[in-house]
């Protein structure tokens, strides 16, 4: 049982550089979710995508882009790594109904440092 | 605006003691609310919600919680815990009439079980 994949767990970088994060469901979701978690802070929304197509901002989404492949891949790119976005990032999946009852499903994360 | 305040960042705990995380939720309208555990170096994990109906909802690995509206209050407890319990415990709303999913999540509470 894949669940939601994300690769790579983990990542080095230079400030300035740019790179991708990669999601997978494998659970016919149609809403996906891209988080970072900080110490202290819980998790904030970066960006989300209610179904195939669509993405929207959430709480923080300055310095990040997102692309909605297709229903089971949703990708987060920071075109110009900053330390401030050293963090831990999750990708999340959930089925999409009208009352927004449904879980949202986590991947393991991605370990992300900026130096 | 909704709000997720859980009151204690860390709560250690002897093995076998009883122990309740606490999450207070600010919203004026109907939400949904769900507690979540992370492991180290893990996603996060379901461990109950609560959506309609019965305020006292049961979870997985013997943790219940009690949605109190006049309180707006969602407090997690355990009558008996065990070293393995020993993780993050987040608490999140989602506004009962959205269709996107969004969640809002507390800043985490560290339950440390000691032997």
């Amino acid at each position: 049982n894949a669940g939601v994949t994300q690769t790579p767990k983990f990542q080095v970088l230079k400030t300035g550089q740019s790179m991708t994060l990669q999601c997978a469901q494998d659970m016919n979701h149609n809403s996906m979710y891209w988080y970072r978690q900080d110490p202290g802070m819980g998790l904030r929304l970066i960006y989300y995508s209610a179904s195939e197509g669509t993405t929207d901002k959430g709480e923080v989404p300055n310095g990040y882009n997102v692309s909605r492949l297709n229903k089971r891949e949703f990708s987060l790119r920071l075109e110009s790594a900053a330390p401030s976005q050293t963090s831990v990032y999750f990708c999340a999946s959930s089925t999409s109904d009208r009352e927004g009852r449904q879980p949202q499903h986590f991947g393991d994360g991605t370990r992300l440092s900026i130096l | 605006a909704q709000s997720v305040t859980q009151l204690d960042s860390q709560v250690p705990v002897f093995e076998e003691a009883p122990v309740e995380l606490r999450c207070n939720y600010s919203s004026s309208v109907s939400v949904y609310l769900f507690w979540y555990v992370q492991y180290p170096n893990q996603g996060l994990q379901l461990l109950l919600k609560y959506l309609s109906g019965s305020t006292l909802v049961k979870g997985i690995n013997g943790f219940e919680a009690e949605f109190n509206k006049s309180q707006t209050s969602f407090h997690l407890r355990k009558p008996s815990v065990h070293i393995s319990d020993t993780a993050e415990y987040f608490c999140a709303v989602r506004r009962g009439s959205s269709n996107t999913g969004k969640l809002i999540f507390g800043q985490g509470t560290t339950l440390q079980v000691k032997p």
